[in-house]
Parts: C-alpha cells; sequence; structure tokens
C-alpha cells in the first residue's frame, strides 16, 4: 500500500510565527504537491515538486514556501503564520507517468 | 484555465437507491479525470479515474463514473447506496502532459438508513 505521512494532524500556532509542515512519502514518487482545503473551495494547489531540488508555484503560492531536498520528503513553510492561512492542510504525491495522485491525511492548522 | 464544477452541495438518497453525483469540467485538450472521497477527518481517497478508452470507467467500492465529452461530464454513480458510502466526494481534472489537478467545490453525500 501506499502511505503518505504529514507529520501532525492538528496544530496550533500565533500570528507571525514561522510554521512547518512535513510530508513523506513511501513510495519512490518524482512528484509531490502541497494543497490547502477550505470549506466551498474545494482544493486548491499552493505548491508542486516534480522533482529533488524542483519546485513550482501552485494557483494560491502567496505567504508560502517550499523546500525538496530528498525524494521523500517535501516540506512546506509558512513564513509569517496570518489568521487567513487556518485551513487544513493536504500533502500528495504521484509518479511521473502515471496518473492519481494519493494523499495524506492532512494537517489541521489554527493560527490565531 | 481549467476548472471543475460540482453542481450539488450536498446529495441525499435511502440506502439501497442509486447514487449519483454531478461533474462536469473546462480544460484544454485531452481531460483526465478523476473521483476523490474524504471521509471525516481523513484524507482523500482515490475512487476511479478517467484516462481515455471506454467512456464507463469502474472504481473503488462500487462506483463507476461516466464521461461524456459532448456534454463536458464525469459524473459518478453508485447502483445501489449504502450508509458507510456518506463522505464528501471531490471530482477533479488535469490536462493531458500537465501535473496540476484542479478540484471542484465538493458535493457532501449523506445515505439515510
Amino acid at each position: 500500500d501506499v502511505k503518505v505521512t504529514q507529520s501532525s494532524r492538528y496544530l496550533v500556532k500565533r500570528t507571525g510565527e514561522k510554521v512547518f509542515l512535513e510530508c513523506v512519502q513511501d513510495m519512490d514518487h518524482e512528484n509531490m504537491f502541497w494543497y490547502r482545503q477550505d470549506p466551498g473551495l474545494g482544493l486548491r494547489l499552493i505548491y508542486f515538486s516534480y522533482d529533488v531540488k524542483m519546485k513550482e508555484k501552485g494557483d494560491i503560492p502567496e505567504g508560502y514556501s517550499v523546500s525538496r531536498e530528498k525524494k521523500e520528503r517535501f516540506s512546506l513553510i509558512l513564513e509569517s503564520a496570518s489568521t487567513n492561512q487556518t485551513s487544513m492542510y493536504l500533502c500528495a504525491g504521484g509518479a511521473r507517468g502515471t496518473y492519481e495522485q494519493y494523499f495524506g491525511p492532512g494537517t489541521r492548522l489554527t493560527v490565531t | 484555465a481549467q476548472s471543475v464544477a460540482q453542481p450539488e452541495d450536498q446529495v441525499n438518497v435511502a440506502e439501497g437507491n442509486p447514487l449519483t453525483v454531478k461533474c462536469t469540467y473546462s480544460v484544454s485538450g485531452n481531460p483526465y479525470l478523476f473521483w476523490y472521497v474524504q471521509y471525516p477527518n481523513r484524507g482523500l481517497q482515490f475512487l476511479l479515474k478517467y484516462i481515455t478508452g471506454d467512456n464507463l470507467v469502474k472504481g473503488s467500492y462500487g462506483f463507476e463514473a461516466e464521461f461524456n465529452k459532448s456534454q463536458t461530464s464525469f459524473h459518478l454513480k453508485k447502483p445501489s447506496a449504502l450508509v458507510s458510502d456518506s463522505a464528501l466526494y471531490f471530482c477533479a481534472v488535469r490536462a493531458s502532459g500537465d501535473y496540476k489537478l484542479s478540484f471542484g467545490a465538493g458535493t457532501t453525500v449523506t445515505v439515510r438508513a
């Protein structure tokens, strides 16, 4: 079975803090993705990576950055958390040349 | 730009009745289409996909979906719904040759006993 894990299920941070969300996949997949999920908006792509040290902006990259130093790990960074970044964050992996993505359980982030 | 519309926020059906969740899409070129399901406090699980070939696609848990190119639709169906099918369902599309998936807003399905 494919597996994508995320470092925390629930996280509470204060406005202005730097926040790291970690994602690890055991599928040896080239592609990894970060989404945020908000009610009524579905999933929106923040960033994705198609190889180590490679990254591309998704639809809503503002206020976020990412890091991919190893193939299995993809980190999402909130440089200075704000209350409008309170959301569910989902990481996904996918193999190059295939089509579907496999999702982690999500991290529910609350910024107060 | 690509997009997905799920016109119903909620679908309510009785157990044993047919279930349909609607999806229409917009994309340049050939579409790759997907359905995912999300149970409470869980990540998304892949249900099925259409890439090419037969317009009727069968997936996990007895679900199927029909690709209709002229209507740009990809509706999800199940002949006989179960209470355990109650969840949030997402339709997604990507253009061939692209990495990016675009998701609909989701449809909450409630199956009553």
